[in-house]
């Protein structure tokens, strides 16, 4: 398997655009996480989804943040309108079985906002 | 409810020195942990992981890390460093109890000197 595939690897938009980032989390694998990392707070936890159905989203900073996840496949982290304060790199990863197994990472989406 | 210390956002040390990164977890129940590694630009790794059998986990790249129930620890260690070990460690903790959510801790970055 290739891993947890993030694209873009890099975005770069203006204030009041839409985004969207895409993950693509390794087959089988039954739970998705979506992480925020920024040097001042870390990795945070947005949202993850078991057997695609989201559990847990109160790490969503507010409602111009939303993921879904419409397929075992797929996901996207989508942000309107994007603020400067967005600016951060994107995590997608996914595990099997959750607490046991250990989370594999996708590269990230590095995303800058001007 | 979990959550991870680690102690020490920069650590420091010479080229063939012994590496050690701390981590004390707390948690209402038996605990998973987990020791990542985050090179430059790139996503979390896995480095080794106690899912409650020995005590003394082994991991790549010569890392170790030992479960001590008494003292909630679970500290990182590595008998010399390399300058290749450079990079960002994550002590993550998820536990028996059902919550298959991760909690990170925030990071210790792994500086080698020559």
């Amino acid at each position: 398997d290739a891993g947890v595939i993030q694209s873009p690897r890099h975005e770069v938009t203006e204030m009041g655009q839409e985004v969207t980032l895409r993950c693509k989390p390794i087959s089988g694998h039954d739970y998705l996480f979506w992480y925020r990392q920024t040097m001042m707070r870390g990795l945070e936890l947005l949202i993850y989804f078991n057997n695609n159905v989201p559990i847990d989203d109160s790490g969503m900073p507010e409602d111009r943040f939303s993921a879904k996840m419409p397929n075992a496949s797929f996901s996207t982290l989508k942000i309107q309108p994007s603020e400067p304060r967005d600016s951060a790199v994107y995590f997608c990863a996914s595990s099997y079985q959750g607490a046991r197994t250990e989370a594999f990472f996708g590269q990230g989406t590095r995303l800058t906002v001007v | 409810a979990q959550s991870v210390t680690q102690l020490g956002s920069h650590v420091s040390v010479s080229e063939g020195a012994l590496v050690l990164l701390r981590c004390n977890y707390s948690s209402s129940v038996p605990p998973y942990l987990f020791w990542y590694v985050q090179y430059p630009n790139q996503g979390l790794q896995l480095l080794l992981k106690y899912t409650s059998a020995a005590t003394l986990v082994k991991g790549i790249n010569g890392f170790e890390a030992e479960f001590k129930k008494s003292e909630t620890s679970f500290h990182l260690t590595k008998p010399s460093a390399h300058m290749s070990d450079a990079a960002e460690y994550f002590c993550a903790v998820s536990d028996q109890g059902g919550s298959y959510i991760p909690t990170f801790g925030r990071g210790t970055s792994l500086i080698v000197h020559p």
